[in-house]
């Protein structure tokens, strides 16, 4: 079973609002990713957990703050956001962080995130 | 840093002619190959991977091929059906996960 689950499929926010988007997966896995992806584009890395610790930050804006509660869960919790914002957040996972060793990873279907 | 290049970018063929897409990287360490699937409204899906000390795999109606000589990797989908229309990426992993650019591939009935 190669599952990644994310909700909610679709979200509209505004631009005060608080919003969490949530991940979860149950393949054992200890690396998560969050991706950030836009029409017509490849998915763009924005985070990656490693055994429930941040590794990897690609310069993401802080309003956008990623929680890794446990090994099978991932959040983002979003705040103040810009239209510009609005895309596809895909999460992520593999066995282990990649690091040359080829670990396949995985692809949730997405939240879309329209922000009004 | 890794530069995946993938081409073309948009691919029109008829049901049941072969499509093929080509990606170049460029870092030597990189050493596993996927391609993902990704359909309107939908996470990308793994469809085929390869590795290194591999030059070829095939899976049904879908292979990859690999030249590490050259960088170059390719997918070919062979008898191309409706439902094989998506946009496809490559990616080619080192230190770190790289995407191509994309191939939006449409097959006409």
């Amino acid at each position: 079973d190669t599952e990644v689950t994310q909700t909610p499929k679709h979200l509209v926010m505004g631009m005060t609002n608080k919003k969490s988007l949530k991940c979860e997966q149950h393949m054992g896995h200890r690396a998560m990713y969050w991706y950030k992806q836009k029409a017509k584009k490849p998915p763009e890395l924005m985070f990656v957990y490693s055994y429930e610790k941040l590794s990897i930050n690609e310069s993401v804006p802080s309003r956008f703050s990623p929680e890794c509660p446990n090994s099978s869960l991932l959040n983002l919790h979003l705040h103040a956001l810009q239209p510009e914002d609005s895309a596809l957040y895909l999460c992520a996972s593999s066995q282990v962080l990649q690091q040359g060793s080829g670990n396949t990873i995985y692809f949730g279907e997405g939240s879309w995130l329209t922000v009004v | 840093g890794e530069n995946v290049e993938q081409h073309p970018s948009t691919l029109s063929v008829q049901e049941g002619d072969s499509a093929v897409i080509k990606c170049t990287y460029s870092d030597s360490a990189s050493n596993y190959f996927p391609w993902y699937k990704q359909e309107l409204g939908k996470g990308p899906q793994l469809i085929i991977d390869i590795r290194s000390n591999v030059g070829e795999k095939k899976d049904q109606r879908i292979a990859v091929t690999l030249n590490k000589t050259a960088k170059h990797f390719s997918l070919h989908i062979t008898e191309t059906q409706p439902e094989d229309s998506a946009v496809y990426f490559c990616a080619a992993i080192g230190n770190q996960f790289y995407f191509g650019t994309g191939t939006s591939l449409t097959v006409i009935p």
